[in-house]
């Protein structure tokens, strides 16, 4: 079973820090997804990424924010400056195939202090 | 306004017996799809059960069945002869496709536990 990878599985960065969290998706998905769940909270759509642009994003995915493919086959989210409220557990999730389902990243859990 | 309500505290369920967790939403959509993800605890996200809001059968994947009333917008997940390692949160999810629109929005969650 095709899986989608995420790295690093945990980070600890400083606040104020730039943090990158990395993601390769399945090969034939298109569309391509952030959420993030902080402890003990529910999960939250971020963006969502399709045909290499933004095609939706939440009211969290302010200007701090920022995802991108840089070689068609990454995907990642970096955040500018890193705020302790965006410790979370971030997810990766791309869509398609047979499930009409979402397949999710096994996260990265981001630490800022 | 809260599109996914899960409510159930936390549940305790004796091994081999069944357990059905509850999930309500709600879309002025016609078209929208319910998914159910488990999360156990090392935080991945496992999907396990899709339901089309116009599919007519209730949706089953081995152990997993989810029993949807569309008028009642209700969207329950049914595991049968539980297992220990089904010890995990649950989480019911909803995609609205009005506009094209693919996010998933979660519930809170329900977590079960699982007792020899």
């Amino acid at each position: 079973e095709p899986e989608v990878t995420q790295t690093p599985s945990h980070q600890v960065t400083q606040m104020g820090q730039e943090v990158i969290l990395r993601c390769v998706p399945i090969s034939n998905h298109l569309y391509f997804y952030w959420y993030r769940q902080i402890l003990g909270q529910k999960v939250e759509f971020l963006v969502s990424f399709y045909n290499n642009e933004i095609s939706e994003k939440s009211e969290i995915f302010d200007d701090q924010f920022s995802v991108e493919r840089p070689d068609g086959s990454n995907f990642t989210l970096k955040i500018r400056s890193t705020k302790l409220e965006d410790s979370a557990m971030y997810f990766c999730a791309g869509q398609g195939g047979k499930n009409y389902g979402y397949t999710f990243g096994s996260g990265t859990r981001l630490t800022v202090v | 306004a809260q599109k996914i309500t899960q409510t159930q505290p936390g549940m305790f369920v004796q091994e081999k017996e069944a357990v059905t967790l509850d999930c309500t939403y709600d879309t002025s959509d016609q078209s929208y799809g319910l998914f159910w993800y488990k999360q156990p605890s090392s935080g991945e996200m496992i999907f396990l059960i899709y339901q089309g809001s116009y599919d007519e059968q209730n949706a089953t994947e081995g152990r997993y069945s989810l029993n949807f009333q569309k008028a009642r917008k209700s969207a329950n997940l049914v595991i049968s002869a539980s297992q220990l390692g089904d010890s995990a949160m649950y989480f019911c999810a909803m995609r609205e496709i009005l506009y094209g629109n693919n996010r998933l929005a979660f519930g809170k969650g329900n977590q079960v536990v699982v007792i020899p």
